[in-house]
């Protein structure tokens, strides 16, 4: 059973503080990883979508990158804004139809 | 952008009824959509990618006749879940595939709140 791991669970960040969470999948199982932005009661919201080895994408404050070979993506934050307050989705693409979700890390900024 | 409505956003129905969930695209065309399934404090779990004009695939543990998915229009998949009972109680989340962007990125609905009492 593939496994898709978020750490941490949840965090809490002072506004204007920068910060980072992981997402750890079996690398043998790769085709693509997608990181998504979910706020409460709205749609989650596509960030990147990340399919290289060194891949680095960025949006504004928020930036990944991406390492297939060990099996992880990092996802930051630079100067925290109350805005980023979320949950954060990784999913893992084993192929273009089997998408494994991360249980996600909740993030709250503090004001 | 894209966006995809989900209705109802939330339902309460007792044990043995039957629900229908709907997830249109708005503003594009979706040949694939897909079914997820959150309960609470874990993961999103697909369920079922619909493909439209042709039977669902299921995932591994979802029983095909307990949800029934129709994707009869590039606009619209329905998930209803039949006889339910109160361990179907969940959120349930519609993810569809722009058939012009074509790629991987999905566009997500807001989610239905299904509680069976």
């Amino acid at each position: 059973i593939l496994n898709v791991e978020q750490s941490p669970q949840s965090l809490h960040v002072q506004e204007g503080d920068s910060t980072n969470f992981t997402c750890s999948f079996p690398s043998s199982n790769f085709y693509a990883l997608h990181w998504y932005r979910w706020e409460t009661a709205k749609s989650p919201e596509a960030l990147f979508v990340m399919t290289l080895n060194g891949d680095e994408k960025k949006k504004g404050r928020i930036s990944a990158t991406l390492n297939t070979k060990e099996g992880y993506s990092y996802l930051y934050i630079k100067g925290s804004q109350p805005e980023d307050s979320a949950t954060y989705l990784c999913a893992l693409y084993s192929s273009a139809s089997k998408i494994i979700f991360g249980s996600g890390t909740r993030l709250s900024i503090r004001p | 952008g894209a966006v995809v409505s989900q209705h109802p956003s939330w339902v309460i129905c007792k044990s043995g009824t039957s629900v229908k969930i709907e997830c249109r695209s708005l503003d594009f065309q979706a040949t694939t959509m897909f079914w997820y399934r959150q309960f609470p404090k874990q993961s999103l779990m697909l369920m079922a990618t619909s493909n439209e004009g042709s039977k669902a695939t299921y995932e591994q543990g979802v029983e095909k006749d307990k949800f029934l998915i129709n994707h009869a229009s590039l606009t619209l998949s329905t998930l209803t879940v039949t006889s339910a009972h109160p361990e179907d109680s969940s959120f349930y989340i519609c993810s569809a595939r722009d058939r012009i962007a074509g790629g991987l990125s999905s566009f997500f609905g807001p989610g239905t709140r299904l509680t069976v009492l």
